[in-house]
């Protein structure tokens, strides 16, 4: 059963380094998504990508964010100089109706 | 905004049970509503997706309904299992003319079925 596959599972970064954070969405689908959730919070809705652009960002979505899709596969969330409020579980999520989530990236800024 | 609240936030029930997890959002003009399953550090795994236009949908034991007009829905698990523990999300997609619109979650309710 096709899947959203993320990388990597865990990654730990000192505050202030840059991280990438990698996706490949399910490969029919056309909407791709962000969101994260901070231990013991909701989950919350970061971005959203259609069509090789922003559609929709939240509050959060500042200028350290940014989204790109580098090839056909590919969907990739970088954070330009990590925060320690910046540590949580990041999901991928594509689909359209339905949407279809990732396993998660948990990141840890020390 | 879209606020959506879980009610109860934790249940522990014994195996067998039949039971329901509520779900109530803000703002009715919605698109759709998902349930959704995660485990402990895991991802979101879709259970049910309900379109705005329907009462209801059906999974194996998995009963949700939706109640638009009253902002409600409910996730339905009958006969329940060590293996449903687990912590159920409800989300909701505004409405405004497309699929792709982003989704606003409830808090969960921390389900465990012991045997």
């Amino acid at each position: 059963e096709p899947e959203v596959t993320q990388t990597p599972s865990h990654q730990v970064t000192q505050m202030g380094q840059e991280v990438i954070l990698r996706c490949v969405p399910i490969s029919n689908h056309l909407y791709f998504y962000w969101y994260r959730q901070i231990l013991g919070q909701k989950v919350e809705f970061l971005v959203s990508f259609y069509n090789n652009e922003i559609s929709e960002k939240s509050e959060i979505f500042d200028d350290q964010f940014s989204v790109e899709r580098p090839d056909g596969s590919n969907f990739t969330l970088k954070i330009r100089s990590t925060k320690l409020e910046d540590s949580a579980m990041y999901f991928c999520a594509s689909g359209g109706d339905e949407a279809f989530f990732g396993q998660g990236t948990r990141l840890t800024v020390v | 905004k879209q606020e959506v609240t879980q009610i109860p936030a934790a249940l522990s029930v014994p195996e067998g049970e039949n039971l329901v997890l509520n779900c109530s959002f803000t703002d009715s003009a919605i698109y759709n509503l998902q349930w959704f399953r995660q485990d402990p550090g895991k991802g979101l795994t879709s259970l049910l997706l309900i379109q705005s236009s329907q009462r209801e949908q059906t999974s194996g034991r998995l009963n949700a309904s939706l109640d638009k007009s009253s902002g409600r829905s409910t996730l339905y698990i009958a006969a329940s299992q060590p293996g449903d523990s687990a912590t159920y999300l409800c989300a909701v997609k505004k409405a405004g003319g497309t699929s792709y619109g982003k989704l606003t979650f409830g808090q969960g309710t921390i389900l465990t079925v012991h045997p």
